[in-house]
């Protein structure tokens, strides 16, 4: 039973356009959204994250939408850096979890020249 | 500022041995996570720990895997008896007092093989 989902398991782009990661979730009761990059051989890193009483949160070169009546959430990275590949999990939390993260497959972004 | 440290950070072992990881999260965190990774998945939850207390386990927490945080400071995740289904990246987190959502820090995680 996948509760978040990331349905492109890959992507790539060219340096400089915009990078677009999707990600879709079942359960309601989740209220808490978080975008983590993982490189290789390293655990993931915490990149942005959203409440449901929001629609949109930006952080620098990176934005995420949250679409709660779609149960839909997207992470926009603009302008797209070489040094962005990597592999994005999107993961969800619901109020009394005590931050027990529910992670998606993950997509792996690939920017190119 | 020091991360969550995990050691080892690669463990190969034989079916049916024992195995034992250990996980020092960042110091005023009282909040500490296992999750398991395996290849093309995200990372699992399988338990977490406030302060010395183990509050949820994760039904993927078999009767062979045992989690103790002894003085709510280190952690430790004991797999007896291995199977090769064992075979991932175990990942250990921690995360300040606060409500929900608030953001795990990582380690770099244990690559167990079972062979």
């Amino acid at each position: 039973d996948q509760q978040v989902k990331q349905n492109s398991p890959s992507l790539s782009v060219q340096e400089g356009r915009i990078s677009i990661l999707n990600c879709d979730y079942t359960n309601s009761m989740f209220d808490y959204f978080l975008w983590y990059k993982k490189y290789p051989a390293e655990g993931p890193t915490f990149l942005i994250s959203i409440s449901s009483i929001k629609d949109k949160n930006e952080d620098g070169r990176f934005t995420v939408f949250l679409n709660k009546s779609a149960k839909h959430l997207s992470l926009h990275i603009v302008p797209s850096q070489p040094g962005d590949s990597a592999v994005y999990f999107c993961a969800a939390s619901g109020t009394g979890t005590a931050s027990k993260l529910t992670f998606g497959t993950g997509t792996r972004l690939q920017v190119t020249l | 500022d020091t991360g969550v440290s995990q050691d080892p950070r690669h463990k190969i072992t034989k079916r049916g041995q024992n195995v034992t990881f250990r996980c020092d999260p960042i110091s005023e965190h009282n909040r500490l996570y296992w999750y398991r990774q395996t290849l093309g998945q995200g990372p699992e939850f399988l338990t977490y720990f406030q302060n010395e207390a183990q509050l949820e386990k994760s039904r993927l927490l078999s009767d062979r895997f045992s989690a103790e945080r002894p003085k709510g400071s280190f952690s430790t995740l004991e797999i007896q008896r291995t199977e090769q289904g064992d075979s991932a990246m175990y990942l250990c987190a921690s995360s300040p007092p606060g409500g929900p959502g608030e953001k795990l820090f990582f380690g770099s995680g244990t690559q167990l093989s079972v062979l």
